[in-house]
């Protein structure tokens, strides 16, 4: 079993629609990501937050807005996403203090916008 | 050039028998690598850590190659669940476009 929760598994939402994606890790890591995956391509760095600020933003676009309420706590707020942004949004953590690189992923949010 | 790139294959192995695939990187200030496995559909997993030059577990072994910028995933003894996407990623959050392998019967 994951320690790293996501939710929705599945969503699927209207161009004009708001929504969130939810994101909790059980693990004590001071680290969480946001990456986007498209089938058939490599995870896409989208956001890092370090010690519940934000270190990375990779340029992603303003229809993507991530909150870190605290340590293990992460959300992907969209709104006003266009048919391309559907994809496989992954969250994942690490321990800060050892350097980036060993991720561990929750299952995803499989996210389809019409 | 990407910063990791990988062959995607697939790489298609006979059950028993030992496959091996290549991850190159174009950034030298690239310290540590990872290889992670990922099912279809699925999220990736972390395998294997790699720090120095090399690690092994089990029927997996990595080695690092850091003058040829390359790191190496070898898989003895096939199982037929091993098939998988093996992706290569480094310390510089930078994944690869992975490795397909199918392991057949």
């Amino acid at each position: 079993d994951t320690e790293v929760t996501q939710t929705p598994k599945h969503l699927v939402m209207g161009m004009t629609n708001k929504k969130s994606l939810k994101c909790e890790q059980h693990m004590g890591h001071r680290a969480m990501y946001w990456y986007k995956q498209k089938a058939k391509k490599p995870p896409e760095l989208m956001f890092v937050y370090s010690y519940e600020k934000l270190s990375i933003n990779e340029s992603v676009p303003s229809r993507f807005s991530p909150e870190c309420p605290n340590s293990s706590l992460l959300n992907l707020h969209l709104h006003a996403l266009q048919p391309e942004d559907s994809a496989l949004y992954l969250c994942a953590s690490s321990q800060a203090d050892r350097g980036p690189g060993e991720l561990f992923f929750g299952e995803g949010s499989r996210l389809t916008v019409l | 050039r990407k910063e990791v790139e990988q062959d995607p294959g697939p790489f298609n192995v006979p059950e028993g028998a030992t496959v091996a695939f290549n991850c190159t990187y174009s950034n030298s200030a690239s310290q540590s690598f990872f290889w992670y496995r990922q099912d279809c559909r699925k999220e990736p997993k972390l395998l294997m850590s790699v720090y120095s030059s090399g690690n092994e577990d089990g029927r997996f072994t990595a080695q690092l190659n850091r003058a040829s910028q390359y790191i190496s995933l070898l898989i003895r003894d096939s199982k037929l669940s091993d098939s998988a996407t093996y992706l290569c990623g480094n310390n510089r959050l930078a994944f690869g476009k992975g490795n397909q392998v199918v392991v057949i019967p």
